[in-house]
């Protein structure tokens, strides 16, 4: 019974690049959520995605930032145009169909992305 | 952005010692979570807890739900140098509000 995986777990991109994260929740799970990390630091909410939906992108910067969860295959975080501070580790969980208000979370192990 | 206040910062303890860490929020949570977070990983959940009061136990590890909603603590029994790690709490609203708030952790080393 795989978990939540994430790929690449690590990744290095020049300033200027994009980098493309990519996430499976677990099976059976329909919702998704990404989270960053920075050292020494908790994670920090970014966007919350259902399939083909965006529910809550409330952290997400307001550029070169983007997510999606499409029908078919992984949840994928897009970072345009990247800049050093946007070096960190990003976490992706996944949760099955709410059936209440309250739903725990499954992490990945991340993907650690370096800006050069 | 929201955080949560998370205490003591680090700890350094004797294995078979006790352990105890908690969280503090200024908002109201109807669920509080905690993880562990080893180096190179993604967060483990423990215990989640959902009632206010809730006393739930896992194994050496039991957490509580604050009664003002506003508040969860961990304890850790008789510690073993495999609890080494940073141990988050994370409170969720609830509702249509699924997001998770993070406290900024409780680091753990355990001296054999």
């Amino acid at each position: 019974n795989a978990g939540v995986m994430q790929n690449p777990r690590h990744l290095v991109r020049r300033r200027g690049q994009e980098a493309r994260l990519r996430c499976s929740p677990m099976k059976g799970h329909s919702h998704v959520y990404w989270y960053r990390q920075l050292p020494e630091e908790g994670l920090k909410f970014m966007v919350y995605l259902q399939k083909e939906n965006i529910i809550d992108e409330s952290g997400m910067p307001k550029e070169r930032f983007s997510a999606e969860f499409p029908k078919e295959g992984p949840s994928i975080l897009r970072i345009q145009q990247v800049v050093r501070g946007d070096s960190a580790a990003y976490f992706c969980a996944s949760s099955p169909q709410w059936t209440g208000s309250n739903s725990e979370q499954f992490f990945g192990p991340g993907t650690r992305l370096t800006v050069l | 952005g929201q955080q949560l206040n998370q205490s003591p910062q680090s700890m350094f303890i004797q294995e078979g010692e006790d352990v105890s860490m908690n969280c503090t929020s200024s908002s109201i949570f109807n669920t509080w979570l905690w993880y562990k977070q080893e180096p190179g990983e993604g967060p483990v959940l423990l215990i989640a807890l959902y009632k206010a009061g809730e006393l739930t136990s896992n194994g050496r590890l039991t957490a509580q739900f604050g009664i003002t909603r506003k508040d969860s603590f961990l304890n850790i029994s008789a510690s073993i140098p495999s609890d080494v790690g940073i141990y988050f709490c994370a409170g969720q609203m609830g509702g249509n509000n699924r997001k998770l708030i993070w406290g900024l952790g409780t680091s753990l080393a355990v001296n054999p």
